[in-house]
């Protein structure tokens, strides 16, 4: 079935650090992709989508390619704030259906 | 800004009990779902409803659970004989229509004892 794969940390980085986490798919259609991100205490909110290949989703900074040759869907800030604490989630949705399959989630610190 | 709202935030019940989660999705949404996360695993994928009725269940939503929405408002996830295997964070989550964004809650900590 659908998968996704993404780091799993726990990541610590200091504020303004370049962030990337890896996100890997295996599906049989052409899935739409996306990044949710849960602040503490929270539930889960979208940060980006893209539901083509070769789309970028982006949003607060944060930008994401759907790459269809390396199944791929990697999320990227160029400069992290205290602030983008959280754990972050890449999921899909497959054609016909509206269930999200998610990733095991990435928490990442930011340190001051 | 509209939002998704479960209640209670915990839940600690004892094995064999029957449990209701509620939640009361954005009042313009139209597609309702249930998700779950154990402790240290995936959010995984439970039952979407829409139209008063299901539209989508795992492998996980099997017999013991069933979903209602009783009044137009609220939206519930029902465990009739919990298990201690149940125990684990429960998200409820609406979105508008087809293929728009899901809006989740911050979910309800259901504990089996």
């Amino acid at each position: 079935g659908d998968s996704v794969t993404q780091m799993e940390g726990p990541v610590t980085l200091s504020e303004e650090a370049f962030l990337t986490i890896n996100c890997t798919y295996t599906a049989t259609g052409y899935p739409s992709l996306f990044w949710y991100v849960q602040y503490p205490g929270e539930g889960l909110q979208l940060l980006l989508k893209a539901t083509k290949a070769d789309d970028k989703g982006s949003n607060k900074g944060f930008e994401a390619t759907y790459r269809k040759e390396t199944t791929s869907f990697h999320l990227e800030k160029g400069s992290v704030q205290v602030s983008d604490s959280a754990v972050y989630f890449c999921a899909l949705t497959q054609g016909g259906s509206e269930k999200l399959v998610f990733g095991k989630g990435m928490k990442l610190t930011v340190n001051p | 800004e509209p939002e998704v709202t479960q209640t209670p935030s915990h839940q600690v019940t004892q094995m064999g009990q029957e449990v209701i989660l509620r939640c009361v999705p954005i009042s313009n949404h139209l597609y309702f779902y249930w998700y779950r996360q154990i402790l240290g695993q995936k959010v995984e994928f439970l039952v979407s409803f829409y139209n008063n009725e299901i539209s989508e269940k795992s492998e996980i939503f099997d017999d013991q659970f069933s979903v209602e929405r009783p009044d137009g408002s609220n939206f519930t996830l029902k465990i009739r004989s919990t298990k201690l295997e149940d125990s684990a964070m429960y998200f409820c989550a609406s979105s508008e229509e087809y293929n728009q964004p899901q809006h989740f809650g911050d979910g309800t900590r259901l504990s089996i004892l």
